[in-house]
């Protein structure tokens, strides 16, 4: 089974501030990994996701994540914030072979302060 | 084009009661998926359908809950004499196919309360 651990549940910071939002997971085979972000009473939104390849994947809104096979992390950063990054973010896994049900972690509310 | 969308956007009902909730994925997207929002367990996979093949049900809590996709297109998912712990937000998401490369589309969710 796969599980992903998100280590913070609030992020506070402040605008135009870096931000790194942390992710570990565990699987004993390989998975895909992705983050989405949740707006105020919205749906998820694919933020980025890692198939293969290089370990940098680059996302929408400015954000990019690292993939860390030894330190099975994926770490989301920013280098700069803004207010409408205002959001919850959610870390998933999928297994590579057959159906893709996402595996989430808990959430990680980031808060940008003006 | 549009995007997934799910009705009703909130319900209430009450205890013992049967609820209906509905889902219209991405036109030609095969794969459909139904996943739960609570405070307590975070999100979960209920359940997921691809194309013509029999569903995964194997994420749903217990047989209290059913869902059903017809035509390949519109799912609905079905909880019976619903109970408190079911209040949750019921995510519905699409994609092209099942496979893992895949990107799943979300829509906004159906939002339940069992008084």
């Amino acid at each position: 089974a796969q599980s992903v651990t998100q280590l913070d549940s609030q992020v506070p910071v402040f605008e135009e501030a870096p931000v790194e939002l942390r992710c570990n997971y565990s699987s004993s085979v390989s998975v895909y990994l992705f983050w989405y972000v949740q707006y105020p009473n919205q749906g998820l939104q694919l933020l980025l996701k890692y198939l293969s390849g290089s370990t940098l994947v680059k996302g929408i809104n400015g954000f990019e994540a690292e993939f860390n096979k030894s330190q099975t992390s994926f770490h989301l950063r920013k280098p700069s914030v803004h207010i409408s990054d205002t959001a919850e973010y959610f870390c998933a896994v999928s297994i590579i072979q057959g159906a893709q049900k996402l595996v989430f972690g808990q959430g990680t509310r980031l808060t940008i302060n003006p | 084009g549009a995007g997934v969308s799910q009705s009703p956007s909130n319900k209430v009902t009450e205890k013992g009661k049967d609820v209906e909730l509905r889902c219209d994925p991405i036109s030609g997207h095969t794969a459909l998926y139904w996943y739960r929002q609570s405070l307590g367990q975070g999100l979960e996979f209920l359940i997921y359908f691809q194309g013509n093949s029999a569903p995964d049900k194997s994420g749903l809590p217990s047989d209290r809950f059913s869902a059903e996709r017809t035509g390949g297109s519109v799912s609905t998912l079905t909880i019976q004499r619903t109970q408190q712990e079911d209040s949750a937000v019921y995510l519905c998401a699409s994609s092209i196919s099942s496979q893992g490369r895949e990107t799943q589309y979300f829509g906004p969710g159906t939002r339940l309360l069992v008084l």
